[in-house]
């Protein structure tokens, strides 16, 4: 069964610090990975798709890796803002399209 | 385009009624969807995957009878509660796909359910 963590779980950082975020996940035999933004009480917005055979994917101030043999992604946001602050979620997908997801983790940029 | 959409954004309800979600692709056909619950500071949990014209797919430890699944229409799905209780109060997401090619899931804003 697919396990996915994410470290850490909450994270507070002034504006303007460039920051990573870490997903893993326990069997490597994934389809895609997405990370995700999910503000508080609301649905979710795709960031970022990375393809089983890619190694990384680029939005704006946005970059996530895949290593998929070691199991790992990282987000990397450049230049936080304020309004960066949201829950990142990490997925990842199998063969029947299904996600599942980290904990998240929790962002607050600070003014 | 890819826009995911869900009805009713919230719902309070009494113990033992039954409440009906919808969810639509807006600007393409989707001949699966996927439900999840979350609840508060938690991660999403996938509970059915839904197919067009055909029976739910459900994950271990989710009651079918419980959480009807209704795939109607290659736009449409819908998810019931049938008699609901407090416990089933959380936040419900629905998701979608229209890449054969990546598999790219979009996601509805989401229902929140608070059953009294």
């Amino acid at each position: 069964k697919q396990e996915v963590t994410q470290i850490p779980a909450a994270l507070s950082v002034p504006e303007g610090e460039n920051l990573v975020l870490n997903c893993s996940f326990t069997d490597s035999a994934i389809y895609n990975l997405q990370w995700f933004r999910q503000d508080p009480g609301k649905g979710l917005t795709s960031l970022l798709l990375i393809q089983s055979s890619q190694r990384e994917q680029t939005s704006g101030r946005l970059n996530a890796s895949l290593d998929k043999s070691s199991g790992r992604s990282t987000l990397y946001i450049a230049a936080s803002q304020p309004g960066d602050s949201a829950t990142y979620l990490c997925a990842v997908s199998g063969s029947a399209r299904q996600l599942t997801f980290g904990s998240g983790t929790q962002l607050t940029v600070l003014p | 385009g890819a826009v995911v959409s869900q009805h009713p954004s919230w719902v309070i309800c009494k113990s033992g009624t039954s409440v009906k979600i919808e969810c639509r692709s807006l600007d393409f056909q989707a001949t699966t969807m996927f439900w999840y619950r979350q609840f508060p500071k938690q991660s999403l949990m996938l509970m059915a995957t839904s197919n067009e014209g055909s029976k739910a797919t459900y994950e271990q430890g989710v009651e079918k009878d419980k959480f009807l699944i209704n795939h109607a229409s290659l736009t449409l799905s819908t998810l019931t509660v049938t008699s609901a209780h407090p416990e089933d109060s959380s936040f419900y997401i629905c998701s979608a796909t229209f890449r054969a090619d990546t598999g790219e899931l979009f996601f509805g804003e989401g229902s929140r359910l608070t059953v009294l």
